[in-house]
């Protein structure tokens, strides 16, 4: 079945440091591919996607690269801000036949000044 | 409404009570998705409606927990004889047709069991 690893937190960053969050996946076919963010008392929220290899996701600074030979989808900012402090969460969409995101453990990044 | 909205945003309840999670989801979005993280896990998906329909029910781990939804509104998460394991956050989203992949969480009811 379909599934996702990501890297194991806490991240603890100073303020403008570089960011990788690692995600790695297994799926059927040519899944589409997200990065969700959790900030502090809210609810998850799209942070970026891509739908097919080679295709690169971004916003709020925030970059993914969908590689599809090494079945990965790394999350990286080159210099991040103490507002970035969130849990992160990689996740997958295998489409036709499936009806549900598959995600990762979460991650979670503290910014401190 | 303007988000999707999740109640009770905490709920403790003793072992063997049964508890109802209430999903009201954005407005106009026809699908429903009911998710569990427990603590130090991942979002583990439980149930998923188009409509007033679930047709995919597996990820519900036992027959003590069901769900319904009235039409495309308001959805209903039942579980029934609460074991300690129930303990967990449940996540409510919707996404609309157009864009089925994207979805829009609620922020979630942490559920204690005693």
């Amino acid at each position: 079945g379909d599934s996702v690893t990501q890297m194991e937190g806490p991240v603890t960053l100073s303020e403008e440091a570089f960011l990788t969050i690692n995600c790695t996946y297994t799926a059927t076919g040519y899944p589409s591919l997200f990065w969700y963010v959790q900030y502090p008392g809210e609810g998850l929220q799209l942070l970026l996607k891509a739908t097919k290899a080679d295709d690169k996701g971004s916003n709020k600074g925030f970059e993914a690269t969908y590689r599809k030979e090494t079945t990965s989808f790394h999350l990286e900012k080159g210099s991040v801000q103490v507002s970035d402090s969130a849990v992160y969460f990689c996740a997958l969409y295998s489409g036709a036949g499936s009806y549900q995101l598959t995600f990762g453990k979460g991650t979670k990044l503290s910014v401190i000044p | 409404g303007a988000g999707v909205s999740q109640s009770p945003s905490n709920k403790v309840t003793e072992k063997g009570k049964d508890v109802e999670l209430r999903c009201d989801p954005i407005s106009g979005h026809t699908a429903l998705y009911w998710y569990r993280q427990r603590l130090g896990q991942g979002l583990e998906f439980l149930i998923y409606f188009q409509g007033n329909s679930a047709p995919d029910k597996s990820g519900l781990p036992s027959d003590r927990f069901s769900a319904e939804r009235t039409g495309e509104s308001v959805s209903t998460l039942t579980i029934q004889r609460t074991q300690q394991e129930d303990s967990a956050v449940y996540l409510c989203a919707s996404s609309s047709r157009l864009s089925n992949e994207k979805l829009f969480f609620g922020s979630g009811t942490q559920l204690s069991v005693l």
